[in-house]
């Protein structure tokens, strides 16, 4: 079965850090491309990064740029989303998701800034 | 950035009736490809989103073939033949034509 589980979440303060991972079985990682997307309470989605299958392109989104960084682990079958100076507005579910078309999504994990 | 705007942002419908969702781009989504990456996805309650329709109108594996997606260039349709209640949640357009990838509002379907 093809799947992503995030993990990582969690409460923390502003200014601080998380590391979350997305852990992917039953396909074969290293040829897929990723992304990472939000999702605040009560909100839509926000697109927050790319990563492509050789790990060589990397975009990002404005609102995140220079705070988060997206990385992949092929040896791992882990993607990756190192998030520092953590603001309240960054509170949201964290989602991975395969490809462009994002046609495989995991089920999320919460990240909650507040002192 | 590509600003997608969705119509209506809410449906009500009745069961076993027909929806559409209207998905407008801020410009052309013709990639130079020539593939015009617009996706639909669905998010049921509590729940990740799922792929629903690929470039325009490929419906993704195990999508009921209720669901159909048309248009070109910078206005897209996903219409449901018929609703079910399995089909309530908030569907959402999506671009990845160019980066950043953006979505649109969101339109909640919900029964009448």
């Amino acid at each position: 079965e093809v799947q992503l589980v995030e993990s990582g979440g969690g409460l923390v303060q502003p200014g601080g850090s998380l590391r979350l991972s997305c852990a992917a079985s039953g396909f074969t990682f290293s040829v897929y491309s990723m992304n990472w997307v939000r999702q605040a309470p009560g909100k839509g989605l926000e697109w927050l990064a790319y990563i492509s299958a050789s790990g060589v392109t990397i975009y990002e989104a404005d609102s995140v740029r220079g705070r988060f960084t997206i990385s992949r682990d092929d040896a791992k079958n882990s993607l990756f989303l190192q998030m520092n100076s953590l603001r309240a507005e960054d509170t949201a579910v964290y989602y991975c998701a395969r490809l462009r078309f994002m046609d495989v999504w995991g089920q999320g994990t919460t990240v909650t800034v507040s002192s | 950035d590509i600003v997608l705007t969705q119509t209506p942002l809410s449906s009500p419908v009745t069961l076993g009736q027909p929806a559409s969702i209207s998905c407008k781009s801020s410009q052309s989504l013709v990639h130079s490809d020539g593939n015009t990456y617009l996706s639909w996805l669905q998010q049921r309650p509590g729940q990740p989103p799922k792929l629903l329709l690929y470039k325009i109108s490929n419906r993704f594996s195990g999508v009921p073939d209720r669901f159909s997606g048309s248009g070109a260039g910078t206005d897209f349709t996903l219409k449901i033949s018929w609703v079910e209640a399995e089909d309530v949640g908030v569907y959402y357009c999506m671009q990845s034509s160019q980066f950043p990838r953006t979505f649109g509002q969101g339109t909640k379907v919900e029964i009448k």
